[in-house]
């Protein structure tokens, strides 16, 4: 297995730009994560599904971030419209249930 | 939120030397977990220990599980330079409906020099 994929590896956009990030997780995987890492805050949990159903979004910072998982095998972040202050490295991660988590490469976002 | 809390956040040591990093958590948990992070890289897991086991090793690594203190500590042995790293535990509790989170403290930065 290829692991957990992540796209793209670096994004940098401008102030009010539209971002998408992908996640292709583990396949049989059940869970799939969502997290956020800067200095400031460390890694924060944004969302997670659950068979492809969205469990938590309490982490998720305001509306300008959304997440859909249309089937098991993918999963996308959107961040509309992107601010300076989103600059972090996003990872996703991907788990069979009890322990077991797989974490992608991220993808390192600068906002400009 | 953060559950887990790491001590100490900074830690700088001699190659050779042991290396010792605590973790605090609030929430009753399924299990604990220490990620390793070397910087500008992803985390990579290294150990697991569930709630009902009190020592796990792996290698250099040696991890405790105190669940009346809420407290879980990770040692390395025989530190390596390559050993220098950011290390982050993390709690996986179960969810009122089942599902299950991992939650991550703010790491302890490892020095270890040569």
């Amino acid at each position: 297995d290829a692991g957990v994929i992540q796209s793209p590896r670096h994004e940098v956009t401008e102030m009010g730009q539209e971002v998408t990030l992908r996640c292709k997780p583990i396949s049989g995987h059940d869970y799939l994560f969502w997290y956020r890492q800067t200095m400031m805050r460390g890694l924060e949990l944004l969302i997670y599904f659950n068979n492809n159903v969205p469990i938590d979004d309490s982490g998720m910072p305001e509306d300008r971030f959304s997440a859909k998982m249309p089937n098991a095998s993918f999963s996308t972040l959107k961040i509309q419209p992107s601010e300076p202050r989103d600059s972090a490295v996003y990872f996703c991660a991907s788990s069979p249930g009890a322990g077991g988590y797989t974490f992608g490469s991220g993808t390192r976002l600068t906002v400009v | 939120s953060q559950q887990g809390e790491e001590d100490p956040q900074a830690l700088s040591i001699q190659e050779g030397e042991n290396a010792t990093m605590n973790c605090s958590y609030k929430t009753s948990i399924n299990n604990l977990q220490w990620y390793r992070q070397n910087s500008g890289r992803g985390l990579v897991h290294l150990i697991l220990i569930r709630s009902n086991e009190r020592e796990k090793h792996s290698g250099r690594l040696r991890v405790t599980l105190d669940t009346s203190k809420k407290s879980s500590s990770l040692l390395i042995t025989a530190s390596r330079a390559a050993d220098t790293a950011s290390y982050f535990c993390a709690t996986d509790a179960r969810e009122d409906d089942g599902s299950e989170k991992l939650v991550f403290g703010k790491g302890t930065k490892l020095t270890v020099n040569p």
